[in-house]
């Protein structure tokens, strides 16, 4: 089984502050990460995606992610945050085959100016 | 090229009343998703169709809960016998049938019941 956990609800940032939204996950197999954006009123977007290789992926508006397997963690993280990132952060695993995907809680990022 | 479209946009029913929420995925995605997202809440699975085999319902809340999915495209989800507590944001997602591809959402389907 497959599951995701993101401990945040709630990030409160000053803009051009630094970020980190947690993310950890338990799988007993090899795993597909993924992070997703939900703006107000908006499905949800693909940020970035590990699969393989390199353990630090990069995305989409500035941010990253680290792939850490001992910790079983993918943190998402952007240096200096904008007021237009302020939206809900959802963290995804997917076990192979074709079990569907698990989205964790979301994390609501607030960025204050 | 063209994403993911749900229709209708917004949706304001009576409870009671039976609704139905369409889905237009990706052509040649054959992987679809339906999931709930309540008010503050994250995502809800409701259910998830794979190519030709069965659809994976374990999201369902409840037998008034139900989905189609024809000819291997569009889908409908359909709740019967609508309540309040059905009020909330109704989001589609399709993919390719490989586990390592992201899901593709469409704007969603706001549901009211009044």
């Amino acid at each position: 089984a497959q599951s995701v956990t993101q401990l945040d609800s709630q990030v409160p940032v000053f803009e051009e502050a630094p970020v980190e939204l947690r993310c950890n996950y338990s799988s007993s197999v090899s795993v597909y990460l993924f992070w997703y954006v939900q703006y107000p009123n908006q499905g949800l977007q693909l940020l970035l995606k590990y699969l393989s290789g390199s353990t630090l992926v990069k995305g989409i508006n500035g941010f990253e992610a680290e792939f850490n397997k001992s910790q079983t963690s993918f943190h998402l993280r952007k240096p200096s945050v904008h007021i237009s990132d302020t939206a809900e952060y959802f963290c995804a695993v997917n076990s192979g085959g074709y079990q569907k995907v698990t989205f964790g809680t979301g994390t609501k990022l607030q960025v204050i100016p | 090229g063209a994403g993911v479209s749900q229709s209708p946009s917004n949706k304001v029913t009576e409870k009671g009343k039976d609704v139905e929420l369409r889905c237009d995925p990706i052509s040649g995605h054959t992987a679809l998703y339906w999931y709930r997202q309540s008010l503050g809440q994250g995502l809800e699975f409701l259910i998830y169709f794979q190519g030709n085999s069965a659809p994976d319902k374990s999201g369902l809340p409840s037998d008034r809960f139900s989905a189609e999915r024809t000819g291997g495209s569009v889908s409908t989800l359909t709740i019967q016998r609508t309540q309040q507590e059905d009020s909330a944001v109704y989001l589609c997602a399709s993919s390719t049938d490989s586990s390592n591809q992201p899901q593709h959402f469409g704007d969603g389907t706001r549901l009211s019941i009044l």
